[in-house]
């Protein structure tokens, strides 16, 4: 079974630019997460998706982030305008309905705001 | 909102033992997980209590106790491989979704 599939691996921008993360999950996995970690500290969680539609988003910030799953499979995660305080790794993870309670993370992308 | 605490740091030799404990204060209760991240990997699943008491699963152990707030995991025979990070996640509700403590990294030395 192929994992998480995420890129880029990495990215450097600098303030005020945007960019955007991809994310693959676990083929079947109907429930998708957007995490960032910020060197040092636990994963927070910024968004939650079951199929294509948003369980919880309250932890993103709206002004700046957006993401979207628009066919229940692929999400992407979009950073306009970034600010230094972005840098930090973004995880994607998904979950199975079925199979119940495991989070199955991907690789992540490490974002360099400078 | 979800509360919760583990120690920052932890250094032990190898083949020894070592416990990793966790607190927390949440809204809700429906499952801790205890998660390995290598540094600049992603974060791997180890276990998961939902009931009170020990979970073994070969060198590594999770103890539950929903009456206290607390638990912990076990590390035994360690191996240098076993130098990382120790993330202790709860679900607060039923719909999967996880709040991480900060981690607890823990060096492993000859």
């Amino acid at each position: 079974e192929a994992g998480v599939a995420q890129s880029p691996r990495y990215k450097i921008i600098e303030k005020r630019q945007s960019v955007a993360f991809w994310c693959n999950p676990i083929s079947g996995h109907a429930t998708l997460y957007w995490y960032q970690q910020i060197l040092g500290q636990g994963p927070k969680l910024l968004i939650q998706f079951q199929n294509n539609g948003v369980v919880d988003d309250s932890q993103l910030p709206k002004d700046r982030f957006s993401a979207e799953r628009l066919k229940g499979v692929d999400s992407t995660l979009k950073i306009q305008p970034a600010k230094l305080e972005d840098s930090a790794v973004y995880l994607c993870a998904s979950t199975s309905l079925a199979g119940g309670y495991e989070q199955y993370f991907g690789p992540g992308t490490r974002l360099t705001v400078t | 909102g979800q509360n919760i605490d583990q120690p920052t740091e932890m250094t032990a030799t190898e083949g020894a033992i070592v416990q990793i404990n966790c607190t927390y204060q949440t809204s809700g209760f429906n499952g801790l997980f205890w998660y390995q991240q290598h540094a600049g990997e992603a974060p791997t699943f180890l276990s998961y209590n939902v009931l009170d008491g020990l979970e073994e699963k070969g060198r590594f152990s999770s103890f539950l106790s929903r009456s206290k707030g607390y638990s912990y995991l076990l590390l035994k025979e360690l191996q240098m491989k076993d130098s990382a990070s120790y993330l202790c996640a709860v679900r607060a509700d039923n719909d999967y979704k996880l709040s991480f403590g900060a981690g607890t990294t823990v060096t492993v030395r000859a």
